[in-house]
């Protein structure tokens, strides 16, 4: 069964400073997602990582896969108020293929303070 | 193009009543899934239909519970004789085949947040 497991499950920062979420998963999988969440609204897609080495980075948000591993990581950098929200990864059940089952973590709640 | 459309947003029921929960997938979009997040939890896949097929409904529970996506109209996930367990939000996702194909991306409604009394 696959189990993805994101730490930390809260995380507080100060606005300027880094850090990093990282995603691990239990079997082989060939696609992960991030999804940003704000309190009572919908899962707003941030990054499709489909290969191992694969780096994709959006403002302070940049987000890296080792299939090898199964470990994903989301670093953010200078860390600002707006970026306080619950951030998922996921991975998709169905390796080889996608038939949209994704697996999720149980999300990583980030509050930024100034 | 407007979104996933979801409704209601939010809907209270009692103990044994029935909640009827609508999806409007984006525009051009044949996959549905419904999905349901309970508090402080990441989202758990219940079902994935296509126009009047149900596909894979591995997570969904075997009692009470059931889905369609029929010819015309909204998907509708339907719950029987709702317990206090079954407040949740539920989310649902439309994807195209493109999409689907290329990168698996799903893209989710806002939710209907069910309440049980």
């Amino acid at each position: 069964e696959l189990k993805v497991e994101q730490n930390p499950l809260f995380l507080s920062m100060q606005e300027g400073k880094n850090y990093t979420i990282y995603c691990n998963y239990s079997t082989t999988s060939d696609r992960l997602y991030w999804y940003r969440q704000d309190p009572g609204k919908s899962l707003e897609s941030l990054f499709v990582l489909l290969s191992n080495g694969a780096v994709k980075q959006e403002g302070r948000l940049m987000a890296s896969l080792d299939t090898k591993a199964r470990l994903s990581t989301l670093h953010i950098t200078a860390a600002v108020h707006d970026l306080s929200a619950t951030y998922f990864c996921a991975v998709d059940a169905n390796y080889g293929g996608s038939q949209g089952n994704l697996i999720f973590g149980k999300g990583t709640k980030l509050s930024v303070k100034p | 193009n407007a979104g996933v459309m979801q409704n209601p947003r939010h809907l209270v029921r009692r103990r044994g009543q029935e909640a009827r929960l609508r999806c409007s997938p984006m525009k051009g979009h044949s996959h549905v899934y419904w999905y349901r997040q309970l508090p402080e939890e990441g989202l758990k896949f219940m079902v994935y239909l296509q126009k009047e097929n149900i596909i894979d409904e591995s997570g969904m529970p075997k009692e009470r519970f059931s889905a369609e996506f029929p010819k015309e109209g909204p998907s509708i996930l339907r719950i029987q004789q709702v317990v206090r367990g079954d407040s949740a939000a539920y989310f649902c996702a439309s994807s195209s085949n493109r999409a689907l194909g290329l990168t698996g991306e799903l893209f989710f409604g806002e939710g209907s947040r069910l309440t049980v009394l």
